[in-house]
């Protein structure tokens, strides 16, 4: 069954240092990868995505990800934090294996980002 | 530009009441999903729709139905509600998958619902 990990609850990082958050995923087929980030009160938005090609995919606010197929990893990075990227985050997958699953999206628990002044 | 519209934002029900969340989308989308978001736990999968007329249960279905009579609307049922059903529902939509270009979700704002 495919599945979404995400070992960190909470990651707290100084405004400034580079930041990461940890992704890592289980499915039958080829993956499709996501990100999303979700701000108190509002639903979550798109950040990222990673369909096929390069393994190092950007996206908004400065975000990046780097597909690791190997180590079924997908791990959301930036250089220099800022603290307005505190929010929480969600790493989703979409198995493009059997009909029955790729039509669902399976997200992650979310990890809790603060970055502090 | 309204995206995904989510009715109510806020509701408290009583053990046994019966009540309905409306989805609403503009952006004629074919995919569209109901999840719960608990602490801890992430989304999970309630029901989902491929188009108009279809439905399909997700991961936790058990305690709802759903309804898609029309594209653009996704309605959530809670026949008889109970205090485990206490959460917070997000409603999400997405253009039709193509395995080459796969579109991400638009969520709405969700609906806060608290069962006593």
């Amino acid at each position: 069954a495919q599945s979404v990990a995400q070992p960190e609850d909470q990651v707290n990082v100084a405004e400034g240092n580079p930041l990461t958050v940890k992704c890592t995923y289980s499915v039958s087929g080829n993956p499709y990868l996501f990100w999303y980030v979700q701000y108190p009160n509002r639903g979550l938005q798109f950040l990222l995505k990673y369909i096929t090609g390069d393994n190092l995919v950007k996206g908004s606010y400065g975000f990046e990800a780097e597909f690791n197929k190997s180590q079924t990893s997908f791990h959301l990075k930036k250089p220099s934090a800022l603290v307005s990227d505190s929010a929480l985050y969600f790493c989703a997958v979409r198995d493009m294996g059997p009909k029955t699953s790729y039509d669902k999206v399976i997200f992650g628990p979310g990890t809790s980002l603060s970055v502090i002044p | 530009n309204a995206g995904v519209t989510q009715t109510p934002k806020f509701r408290v029900l009583k053990t046994g009441q019966s009540m309905t969340l409306l989805c609403a989308q503009d952006m004629n989308h074919e995919y569209m999903y109901w999840y719960r978001q608990d602490p801890g736990m992430g989304l999970r999968l309630i029901h989902y729709s491929v188009g108009e007329g279809t439905t399909a249960k997700g991961e936790v279905p058990d305690g709802y139905n759903v309804s898609r009579l029309k594209k653009q609307n996704f309605l959530l049922g809670l026949e008889s509600a109970a205090p485990s059903q206490t959460s917070v529902y997000f409603c999400a939509s997405s253009s039709q998958t193509d395995p080459l270009e796969d579109q991400p979700q638009h969520f709405g704002d969700g609906t806060r619902l608290s069962i006593l």
